[in-house]
């Protein structure tokens, strides 16, 4: 009930084109989903966050979209470019006034072509 | 406002010798956690603290790991008795509780067991 589960595992795709990265969870007491955008050799990097009363987030190129009754959320790059060259990760939060932990999925190495 | 920083970076030691692992988090930031990603895997949850006080340990964290958070600033992580297992990075994090659900992460530091 802990997991977030995410895929693909890997994604190549053209210069120009939509990224897209789903995840599902079941633990219905995650209250904010967060994508994160990690660098070879570097720490995660807060990309955008949703949470459950909203269906969709946008900033920028990246959007989210988030079904609350499928329990499923996706990340969507648009215009991907060579520099979005990453891996990403979804993640689920346990409430702050509970832990406030965070709740990874197993990352998406994406790689876009020139 | 710098972000966490972590120290070191990178450490090469040897089975069963002690590690220690220091983070820095944003000031003000009440609440630190401390998070393991091995290759190929999102971080998961080792601990975390609200000031000084721990107030939760994954059950990743054997007893040969102990963090502590003295007067609720910097923080540390020692292994002792280190395996090839603990091979990994060992990322910090740190938030504003009780309502601030972003976490920031440090850089990380690499561990290799040899």
């Amino acid at each position: 009930q802990q997991q977030v589960k995410q895929s693909p595992q890997s994604l190549i795709v053209q210069k120009g084109g939509i990224s897209i990265i789903n995840c599902a969870y079941e633990n219905t007491a995650f209250d904010y989903f967060p994508w994160y955008q990690q660098f070879p050799g570097k720490g995660p990097a807060l990309l955008i966050a949703i949470r459950p009363d909203v269906s969709e987030k946008k900033e920028g190129r990246f959007t989210i979209s988030f079904n609350k009754s499928a329990k499923q959320f996706s990340l969507h790059i648009m215009d991907s470019q060579p520099g979005d060259s990453a891996t990403y990760f979804c993640a689920a939060s346990i409430p702050p006034s509970n832990t406030g932990k965070l709740i990874f999925g197993q990352g998406t190495t994406l790689q876009v072509k020139p | 406002d710098t972000g966490v920083s972590q120290d070191p970076r990178h450490k090469i030691t040897k089975r069963g010798q002690n590690v220690t692992f220091r983070c820095d988090p944003i000031s003000e930031h009440n609440r630190l956690y401390w998070y393991r990603q091995t290759l190929g895997q999102g971080p998961e949850f080792l601990t975390y603290f609200q000031n000084e006080a721990q107030l939760e340990k994954s059950r990743l964290l054997s007893d040969r790991f102990s963090a502590e958070r003295p007067k609720g600033s910097f923080s540390t992580l020692e292994i002792q008795r280190t395996e090839q297992g603990d091979s990994a990075m060992y990322l910090c994090a740190s938030s504003v509780g009780q309502g601030g659900e972003t976490q920031y992460f440090g850089p990380g530091t690499r561990l290799l067991v040899l």
